[in-house]
């Protein structure tokens, strides 16, 4: 069975730090991968989707930068953390190359940037 | 892409039938209509996924109309676990998945 893990599930970073948020996929092969992020209280914001290696689609601009070194593995980074990216962040995946198919999402991780 | 609009809240009570409608007037051949659920500090969870017509399962049903231009999700006999944010999406594989402000569904005993 296909397995989504994500971590670490909260950190505190303070402003103007890195950051690196992994996320991997295990029981799949060339999966449509997605990260997401919500504030308190709104709705889900999507920030990168990966549809192979090498391939992000960025779709807000901002200070966060993604990367899939490999199949199954997305990292969410920054250079330097703002208070503003302060928030729940969920990695998401999808089979690829499938029309009827839903998205299975890891357990978040809660950002607090101080 | 598809942009989706749904009713910001909706409160209902135990044991009533819930119908979220979702309108996407732009929906492409290809889309698929398709409800998550999502509770708080958790991912979005499927609910139910559809072409056209209507798709049941064990948890709700799924109203499309032949114009694609909408759907309505149906909850019966709600419960007051059943209070959770509901997104409807319209898409297709290897696009990106946009969420939208959800419906927050309030259920009351």
């Amino acid at each position: 069975s296909q397995t989504i893990h994500q971590w670490p599930a909260t950190l505190v970073q303070p402003v103007g730090s890195p950051l690196s948020l992994e996320c991997t996929v295990e029981g799949t092969s060339n999966p449509n991968l997605y990260w997401y992020r919500q504030a308190a209280g709104r709705g889900l914001q999507l920030l990168f989707y990966s549809v192979g290696i090498g391939q992000i689609s960025s779709e807000v601009p901002q200070n966060l930068s993604a990367s899939r070194p490999q199949d199954r593995q997305f990292i969410l980074s920054s250079k330097k953390l703002l208070l503003s990216d302060s928030g729940f962040y969920l990695c998401a995946w999808m089979p690829g190359g499938r029309v009827n198919t839903e998205a299975f999402f890891g357990q978040g991780t809660r950002l607090t940037v101080v | 892409l598809a942009k989706t609009t749904q009713p910001i809240s909706m409160d209902s009570y135990e044991g009533q039938e819930v119908n979220i409608t979702c309108s996407h007037n732009n929906i492409a051949t290809n889309d698929y209509i398709t409800w998550y659920q999502q509770f708080p500090s958790q991912g979005p969870r499927f609910i139910i996924q559809g072409y056209k017509t209507k798709v049941t399962n064990e948890v709700a049903s799924l109203f499309i109309p032949a114009d694609r231009k909408s759907s309505t999700l149906s909850l019966p006999r709600v419960s007051l676990s059943d209070t959770a944010v509901y997104y409807c999406l319209a898409n297709q594989a290897g696009t990106a998945l946009i969420f939208g402000k959800g419906t927050t569904l309030s259920v009351s005993s």
